[in-house]
């Protein structure tokens, strides 16, 4: 089963950015679909985008596009999400997790990531 | 998007008993639905995918149900680790999307 392992908390201003990276192991990189999902304070995940490392480009959910970038390093396993221009209401935890498509369930999760956007 | 509504909102159930915990989405799924646990200060954890099958290591108390719109998890013999908050996800039509959560405690 794939591991999953983000970078650390960050807190940012409003209208920066932020990078969080995932990285994987334990499964095969270039055909593993690997998400970000973020999920604010008591509500469920949302799907923010999906990729298949060297297979398909990245997709992303309506309610994203323009403003997150999903990236992969092949040569260190490892997944990045690019957000921009972040607002208070971006701020939840952001979680990577690996699945078998684009669309399908989510079989292994990373250890989540929160960010705060605060002035 | 597919709107997907779980209910009960919170539900309490006594050690050893059942559980059964309902979703419902806005169109048809056929059997492209999951379900997840999640506990405090964790990320969730697939229980269920294919709406029936249950992934690698998840105990037999837990089973899914339903087809279409309408699915249910049943958690039989309920003990005090199951305390959690529990997702259903369609995968079905992009974007995959989940329900609100149905909130399990266990008195």
């Amino acid at each position: 089963q794939v591991q999953l392992v983000q970078s650390g908390a960050e807190v940012k201003k409003p209208g920066s950015s932020v990078r969080v990276s995932c990285k994987t192991s334990g499964g095969s990189f270039t055909t593993e679909a690997i998400g970000w999902l973020r999920q604010a304070p008591g509500q469920g995940p949302e799907l923010m985008g999906i990729v298949i490392p060297t297979f398909a480009p990245p997709k992303y959910t309506q309610r994203f596009q323009g403003r997150v970038t999903i990236t992969t390093d092949v040569s260190t396993t490892t997944v990045y999400m690019d957000l921009i221009g972040l607002r208070s209401e971006d701020t939840a935890l952001y979680y990577c997790a690996s699945s078998v498509g684009r669309l399908a369930s989510f079989d292994s999760w990373g250890q989540g990531t929160l960010v705060t956007v605060s002035s | 998007d597919i709107i997907m509504t779980q209910s009960p909102g919170t539900l309490s159930v006594s050690p050893g008993a059942r559980a059964t915990l309902s979703c419902r989405a806005s169109q048809s799924l056929r059997n492209n639905l999951a379900w997840y646990q999640q506990k405090p200060g964790q990320a969730p954890r697939l229980l269920i995918y294919g709406a029936f099958t249950r992934a690698p290591g998840i105990p037999a108390r837990f089973s899914g149900s339903g087809s279409g719109a309408q699915f249910t998890l049943t958690i039989s013999s309920l003990q005090s680790e199951d305390s959690a908050v529990y997702y259903c996800q369609q995968y079905n039509i992009w974007p995959g999307t989940f329900g609100q959560g149905t909130k399990l405690e266990i008195k």
